[in-house]
C-alpha cells in the first residue's frame, strides 16, 4: 500500500540551528500538508501546498517556517532559527486532489531542540 | 475558526466491550469528519470518515455517525480487542473553502483483557 515517507525520524538539533525536514508523499496525491503534534498534545495544522504554492496556513506558521517542492517527489519543511518550543513530531501528509479528498499521514520526523 | 471538543480524555473498556468516543465541532461548514488512529510513536491512520450528506457510516467493527443539526459525531467500536488500544482522534473540515483538519485532543483507548 502506498505510504507518506518522511525523514528523518528523530532530529537533534541545537537552538538557533536551521532543519530540513523531508517527506515523500504518495505519488500520484497533489496537496500535500505538514502538520505538527506537540508532545501529549493535539495535532496540528501548520501548512498545505498546492500546484506549487502555499493554499493555506495556520497562525503557527510565521516567517520561520517554510515549504519547498524542490523535485518531483520531494516535499520539504525547512525551520529556521529553531527554538525550544519547536519541539515536537512533526508530520507531513498528502491527498489525492482537491481538499475534502483523504488525507494520509506519514510516520513522522521527531524533532528535539536543545 | 474551527473548533473541536472531543470526549472522553481516556476511556478504559474490557476486551468484547464497546467503546464510544464523542466530539462537537464549531463550524456550521464544516462538512468532512474523518476518525484517526494513532499508535505511540507513529502517525494518525485514518480508520473511517464521514461527510456531512451521511448520517452514518459503518466498517466491520467500526461506525461513525453525525448530528449536523447538533454538530457532533461520534466513533463507536465494537466487540474492543487489545489491538484496538491507540489513542484516537477525531477532526473535522470544510472541503469547500479550506484544505486543513481540525483536530480533536485525543482520546486513549486501553483495552483490558
Amino acid at each position: 500500500e502506498p505510504e507518506v515517507t518522511q525523514t528523518p525520524s528523530h532530529q537533534v538539533t541545537q537552538m538557533g540551528q536551521e532543519v530540513i525536514l523531508r517527506c515523500v508523499p504518495i505519488s500520484n496525491h497533489l496537496y500535500f500538508y505538514w502538520y505538527r503534534q506537540i508532545l501529549g498534545q493535539k495535532v496540528e495544522f501548520l501548512v498545505s501546498f498546492y500546484n506549487n504554492e502555499i493554499s493555506e496556513k495556520s497562525e503557527i506558521f510565521d516567517d520561520q517556517f517554510s515549504v519547498e517542492r524542490p523535485d518531483g517527489s520531494n516535499f520539504t519543511l525547512k525551520i529556521r532559527s529553531t527554538k525550544l518550543e519547536d519541539s515536537a513530531m512533526y508530520f507531513c501528509a498528502s491527498s489525492v486532489t482537491v481538499p475534502g479528498n483523504t488525507i494520509y499521514f506519514g510516520e513522522g520526523s521527531w524533532l528535539t531542540v536543545v | 475558526g474551527e473548533n473541536v471538543e472531543q470526549h472522553p480524555s481516556t476511556l478504559s473498556v474490557q476486551e468484547g466491550d464497546s467503546a464510544v468516543i464523542k466530539c462537537t465541532y464549531s463550524d456550521s461548514a464544516s462538512n468532512y469528519f474523518p476518525w484517526y488512529k494513532q499508535e505511540l510513536g507513529k502517525g494518525p491512520q485514518l480508520i473511517i470518515d464521514i461527510r456531512s450528506n451521511v448520517g452514518e457510516k459503518k466498517d466491520q467493527r467500526i461506525a461513525v455517525t453525525l448530528n449536523k443539526t447538533a454538530k457532533h459525531f461520534s466513533l463507536h467500536i465494537t466487540e474492543t480487542q487489545p489491538e484496538d488500544s491507540a489513542v484516537y482522534f477525531c477532526a473535522a473540515s470544510d472541503t469547500g473553502t479550506a484544505s486543513k483538519l481540525t483536530f480533536g485532543t485525543g482520546t486513549r483507548l486501553q483495552v483490558t483483557l
